[in-house]
């Protein structure tokens, strides 16, 4: 069985600050994706990155980055210097070949982040 | 522009109604799929298509229903036979395996029920 953990329910930043929120997965798949979604107020997931089992390349996209380590089973994501509008819940989700080629995904419960002004 | 729609927003239901939640993509994509969340928890899956006319259950599909008579559509109808059915449900569509996303999965809007 696929499980996600974020460990992390709530997290407050003051802007500018950076922030990381972890992921923490389990699978007995040797081919697996990792993923990011963004979850404003408003209430559409937002994709925001995948990341396949075979690549553990360290991505960076403007403020996001994300650090995917297998030897800890984690695909953690930071924001560097916070903004408001980065206020959202994020969840990060795994789909394996076990799932066959439907690519299930299988989601933590999500981590909010709030950033004050 | 291309992209996944969910109709309505919002939408209210007496205990014991059925009630159908729509769900469109013109993305071209081959699979659609059904969530739901609840609040602080993550998204479970209720039901999935990869092709049309055919569709499996997920992990709750208990009390719903779908169908899939075009690539377009896959309507969710949420029967009066779920327990709880407010909830805030999300419409996923992923591209075919000829993409280079085919394993990733795009969003809707959402529709939140709420049970009267």
């Amino acid at each position: 069985a696929q499980k996600v953990t974020q460990a992390q329910t709530e997290i407050s930043v003051v802007e500018k600050e950076d922030v990381t929120l972890d992921c923490v997965y389990e699978t007995r798949d040797t081919t697996y994706y990792l993923f990011w979604y963004k979850q404003p107020p408003s209430g559409e997931l937002v994709f925001l990155i995948r990341r396949n089992s075979f690549d553990e390349q360290n991505e960076i996209s403007g403020r996001y980055s994300w650090n995917f380590q297998k030897s800890t089973s984690s695909f953690n994501f930071t924001i560097t210097a916070s903004q408001v509008v980065d206020s959202a819940v994020y969840f990060c989700a795994l789909s394996g070949e076990s799932g066959g080629s439907n690519y299930k995904l299988t989601f933590g419960k999500g981590t909010l982040l709030t950033v004050n002004p | 522009d291309g992209g996944i729609t969910q109709s309505p927003k919002y939408l209210f239901r007496k205990e014991g109604q059925n009630v159908t939640l729509s769900c469109e993509q013109n993305l071209n994509h081959d699979a659609m799929y059904w969530y739901r969340q609840d609040p602080g928890q993550g998204l479970r899956l209720i039901y999935y298509s990869q092709i049309v006319n055919d569709f499996q259950k997920g992990d709750i599909a208990e009390g719903y229903s779908v169908s899939r008579e075009k690539k377009e559509s896959f309507p969710l109808t949420v029967t009066s036979a779920q327990k709880n059915p407010t909830a805030f449900y999300l419409c996923a569509s992923r591209p075919g395996s000829g993409s280079i996303s085919t394993d990733t999965q795009y969003f809707g809007p959402g529709t939140r029920l709420t049970v009267l």
